[in-house]
Formats: C-alpha cells, sequence, structure tokens
C-alpha cells in the first residue's frame, strides 16, 4: 500500500526567503508526482506534474524534483511571498486505475 | 474551458440526515473521482468512475455512501444516514481518460459537509 509523507507539517518563514519541502513515497512504482495548493476553504490547484522518467519541472518561482529510486521529491519554492501562503500537497499516481494517493500537506505561512 | 463544477458549496446537517453532493466535470473528461478530506489531512479516494462505470470504489462506506454517473457526465454522491465523522470537504476531480498516457486530475473547489 503507497503511503505519502510530507515534512514539515507546518513552515513558517519571512517574506523573500527560498524554501524547501519535502515529500516521500513509499512504493516506487509510479507514474507520476504531482504537487497541488490548497487555500483555505479552497479546492485543489495543480502546481506542478513530474512524470516517471523525469527529474524536475520548473514553472516561475517553483521548481520540482523527483528521485523516484529513493521515493522522494522536493518543491523548491525562492524568493517566497505572503501569497504563497497556503497548504502544499504531494500525490503520487500509480496503480493499475492510476490512483492518486496523498500526503497528509504542509501549511505554509510566509510572514510580510 | 470551464472547470469542474461541484454544489452545494456548503451543508451543514444533523446526524442521521441524509445529504447529496453533485458533480459536473469538464467536457470530454471520461473519468471522474470523489474524494474525502478531513481537517488535516490529504484527500482520499472514495470512489473512481470511468464514463458511467466504477472502476474503484474500495474506500467507499458502502453501508452508507453511494454514488452514480448518469450518462458518463454529471455524478451525485450521497451519504444515508450520516455521522459526525462524515464532516469533511468532498472534492470532486476529473481527468482524461483512463489508460493512455499518465494525465492530470482537475478538481472542483469541493463541498464543505458539517455534520452536528
Amino acid at each position: 500500500k503507497q503511503e505519502v509523507t510530507q515534512i514539515p507539517a507546518a513552515l513558517s518563514v519571512p517574506e523573500g526567503e527560498n524554501l524547501v519541502l519535502n515529500c516521500s513515497f513509499t512504493d516506487s512504482a509510479i507514474y507520476n508526482l504531482q504537487w497541488f495548493r490548497q487555500d483555505p476553504g479552497k479546492g485543489l490547484t495543480s502546481l506542478l506534474l513530474i512524470q516517471s522518467s523525469q527529474r524536475e519541472q520548473t514553472s516561475g518561482r517553483l521548481n520540482a524534483s523527483l528521485d523516484k529510486s529513493s521515493g522522494r521529491s522536493t518543491l523548491y519554492i525562492a524568493a517566497s511571498q505572503p501569497g504563497d501562503s497556503a497548504t502544499y500537497l504531494c500525490a503520487v499516481e500509480g496503480g493499475s486505475n492510476y490512483k492518486l494517493t496523498f500526503g497528509k500537506g504542509t501549511l505554509l505561512t510566509v510572514n510580510p | 474551458e470551464a472547470g469542474v463544477a461541484q454544489s452545494p458549496r456548503y451543508k451543514i446537517i444533523e446526524k442521521r440526515q441524509s445529504v447529496a453532493f453533485w458533480c459536473n466535470p469538464i467536457s470530454g473528461h471520461a473519468t471522474l473521482y470523489w474524494y474525502q478530506q478531513i481537517l488535516g489531512q490529504g484527500p482520499k479516494l472514495l470512489i473512481q468512475f470511468q464514463n458511467n462505470g466504477v472502476v474503484d470504489d474500495s474506500q467507499l462506506p458502502k453501508d452508507r455512501f453511494s454514488a452514480e454517473r448518469l450518462k458518463g457526465v454529471d455524478s451525485t454522491l450521497k451519504i444515508q444516514p450520516a455521522k459526525l465523522e462524515d464532516s469533511a470537504v468532498y472534492l470532486c476531480a476529473s481527468s482524461r481518460i483512463l489508460g493512455t498516457d499518465s494525465y492530470e486530475q482537475y478538481f472542483g473547489p469541493g463541498t464543505r459537509l458539517t455534520v452536528t
């Protein structure tokens, strides 16, 4: 059974800092890994999707890496802004029905 | 393209009452998912449809939860009777057809259910 763990559970940083969120998963037989953002009371917004054959993806100030063999991914946020404050969820897709398994998320607060 | 639509956005009911949620996926998306997200947890898959057939309902509490997807488009998720532990956000997502290259799921805004 796939298990996804995210560390840290919560993170508070001053504006402008670069930061790293971590995700680990137990079964390396995945099709892809996704990072989502969730604002309070809202649905999920996909930030980055890394295919299993890829090592990283970049979008603006976000960079996500994937090491499938070790079961790890990181989300790097450069020059953080207060608008980045949200919960960040990592999910891996695997199995015969392409099921997404989520971590519990990291609650990020960026202080002005 | 229009996103995944869900209604209602919020619902408060008493335990033992029934409730239904509605989802309209992105046009052309064959696969539809219902997730339950309890506060402080990641979303958990309840049921997955491809067109109007069930692909996975292994984590759906079938004694009280039911779901259907009529004509392979809209879907409803029902809880009857509700329990306090059903308080959660119910998320609907859709994606292109299963079995092709790895694809992306698109999520709706969710329905926040409070059971008192």
